[in-house]
């Protein structure tokens, strides 16, 4: 079964870059098929698909984070992170990586991991 | 692109059904059929519940289904039980390998 955990830093400074990790484990980052992405939440509001990586490399990003966000896989590690640069407080938020595991080609996401929070802040 | 339309929030008795909308436009959910619905409770990580307009994951109760008309898709909850009270978001396909998502509505059951 498959499991993902979000891990970074919980605090990060206006202008720097926000780095997370998702780490997968039960099974392999790089079998065929799979879709990995990012989403976010501010405090008390819906969610925000960041953007996904499919496992040949191809990246996909929200258009209005386009020019910040870089998602990528480490198939040695079994990793998928994700960097947001010049950070504001409007990127403070719960980030979440999900995979699309059990539903292929779907543009939908069956396995998350538990969330991180991250803040922006001074 | 603009997010997906649901109402804030909706209600329904225990064993009554309720029914969310979720209104995007042509380019979105009504040109494709990659609608999909999450679960998700206070404090917790999103749940898919519906995806591809009307599939359920395995291990999704038969009380959830989902289907679409023209440009709105819809989640129905049947028989409604108090685990469901939660929010519950839509997302579609927007063209480009894109995803949009609806502002959520919190189902209250009562």
């Amino acid at each position: 079964q498959v499991q993902l955990q979000e891990s970074g830093p919980g605090l990060v400074k206006p202008s720097q870059t926000l780095s997370l990790t998702c780490t997968v484990s039960g099974g392999s980052i790089s079998s065929g098929g799979y879709y990995w992405s990012w989403f976010r939440q501010h405090t008390g509001e819906g969610l925000e698909w960041i953007g996904y990586i499919y496992n040949s490399g191809s990246t996909y990003y929200n258009p209005s984070l386009k020019s910040r966000v870089t998602i990528s896989v480490d198939t040695f590690k079994n990793q998928c992170s994700l960097k947001v640069t010049s950070v504001t407080d409007a990127d403070t938020a719960m980030y979440y990586c999900a995979g699309q595991i059990m539903v292929p080609h779907s543009a939908a996401f069956d396995v998350w991991g538990q969330g991180t929070m991250v803040t922006v802040s001074s | 692109q603009s997010a997906l339309t649901q109402p804030p929030s909706a209600s329904g008795s225990p064993g009554h059904s309720v029914t969310i909308s979720c209104t995007g436009a042509s380019s979105d959910v009504g040109g494709f059929q990659y609608v999909s619905w999450y679960q998700q409770h206070p404090g917790k990580a999103p749940k898919l519940m519906i995806y591809e307009v009307s599939k359920r994951p395995s291990g999704v109760p038969d009380r959830f289904s989902g289907s679409k008309s023209a440009n709105t898709a819809s989640l129905t909850v049947s028989g409604l039980q108090a685990e469901d009270e939660a929010d519950y978001y839509c997302t579609s396909s927007a063209g480009g390998n894109t995803l949009l998502f609806g502002g959520g509505t919190k189902l209250t059951v009562l």
